[in-house]
Order: structure tokens, then sequence, then C-alpha cells
């Protein structure tokens, strides 16, 4: 079982609609991170969120941490192309750093 | 700031032969490198925990002499995968923590053993 879920695994969508991705876990976090990763490159950072119910936004991506620091959604509004890629969403559990399986997102023109 | 530097991107090598890989914080101290394997199309699987100065902490399943670890310096770790076969292709990346939660990773390295 993985201590991070992700869904949907994989979504395609067209320029300009708006998704949201999921990561959920029974346990607690004090933060959880979202990467996004290109093909044949490492994760980039986007953004770290650590207080219950907070809500970040990094241009047209909203990020909300879960008020128990259990789950964390991240919303794109009206996606481009560019937003293609593996959205990964991790924590640190113990002393390790532990990574959901992933959303791939293919932004269609 | 916070940029970490792999070397190198890709290697190719014959079956049976070492590879080295590196792994540097450029511009930050990191007491702690994660090196971790990435599967085609799936997320990354934490292999070691390396801590300057003292042995790296594997991961259930990885082997520790296959996959040496060395963490000499503050801004360097190494992973060297030893006696290397096909199954062991895979993109290797590592990551350099800096502070509590904060990890940043380096580019990859694709490793195909032929």
């Amino acid at each position: 079982t993985q201590l991070l879920e992700q869904s949907p695994q994989f979504l395609s969508i067209q320029e300009g609609e708006n998704l949201t991705v999921y990561c959920n876990s029974s346990s607690v976090f004090s933060s959880l991170q979202w990467y996004r990763q290109e093909p044949g490159e490492g994760p980039v950072l986007l953004v770290t969120v650590v207080t219950g119910g907070e809500v970040k936004k990094l241009k047209r991506l909203t990020f909300q941490f879960g008020d128990a620091r259990k789950d964390s959604s991240l919303h794109i509004t009206a996606a481009q192309p560019g937003d293609t890629g593996l959205y990964l969403c991790a924590a640190f559990y113990g002393q390790n750093f532990v990574f959901g399986p992933g959303t791939r997102l293919s932004a269609l023109p | 700031g916070a940029v970490v530097s792999q070397h190198p991107s890709w290697v190719i090598c014959k079956s049976g032969t070492s590879v080295k890989i590196e792994c540097r914080s450029l511009d930050f101290q990191a007491t702690t490198m994660f090196w971790y394997r990435q599967f085609p199309k799936q997320s990354l699987m934490l292999m070691a925990t390396s801590n300057e100065g003292s042995k790296a902490t594997y991961e259930q399943g990885v082997e520790k002499d296959k996959f040496l670890i060395n963490h000499a310096s503050l801004t360097l770790s190494t992973l060297t995968v030893t006696s290397a076969h096909p199954e062991d292709s895979s993109f290797y990346i590592c990551s350099a923590a800096r502070g509590v939660g904060e990890q940043y990773f380096g580019p990859g390295t694709r490793l195909t053993v032929t």
C-alpha cells in the first residue's frame, strides 16, 4: 500500500481546460511538497505546504493542504501544453522522503 | 539558489563493468543526500539515504554491495553501480536536503547497460 496516493493516474485535457489532481494519505504530515517532472529530467519543486488549510498560488496553479494535513490538491486553471508532465506529491515520513505514484498530465493544444 | 548537478547525464556501459554517478550541491551544503531510481512512466523509488561522513542507509531490497554510496563531503555524494547488468538500466536521480523539508533534485542520470 502506498503511503501517498494520487489521482487520477493519467489525465489528458485540451488547452484552456481546468483540472484538479489529488494527493491523499491516511497519515498526517508536517509538510507536503508538489513537484513537476518532465521526461528525462529531475523533479522540480513547485511548492511546499505546511499549515492545515493553507492555499498557495503559483500563477495558474493553486495548491491546497487539507485541514487535517493528510491530503492536498493541485488545481490548474486554463491548462497550457507547457503544463504537460508528471506531477508528484511528496512528504517526509520519519526520516525518509516519500513520493506518490504521480499524475501524468497531457495538455493538448 | 539550491542547484543540484549530476554527472554524467547519461552513460552506456557494458555488462559487468562499474559506473560511478556524481551528485553535487552547487550552492549549498547538504548533510543528507538521497538516491532514487525511476523506471519509465513510474514514480521515484528511494534507494538509499546518504549522510556525510557516515554509512548510507539503504531501503529494503536494495543491495548495498551493488550500489555503493559515498558521501565524502557536504557537497558531493557518489553512487557506484558495481558489476552492472542490463536490469540495472534505469534513470537515477539524486537529491540534496537543505533545511527541514526542503529537498532539491538533480537532473538525473540515464544508465544503459548493454
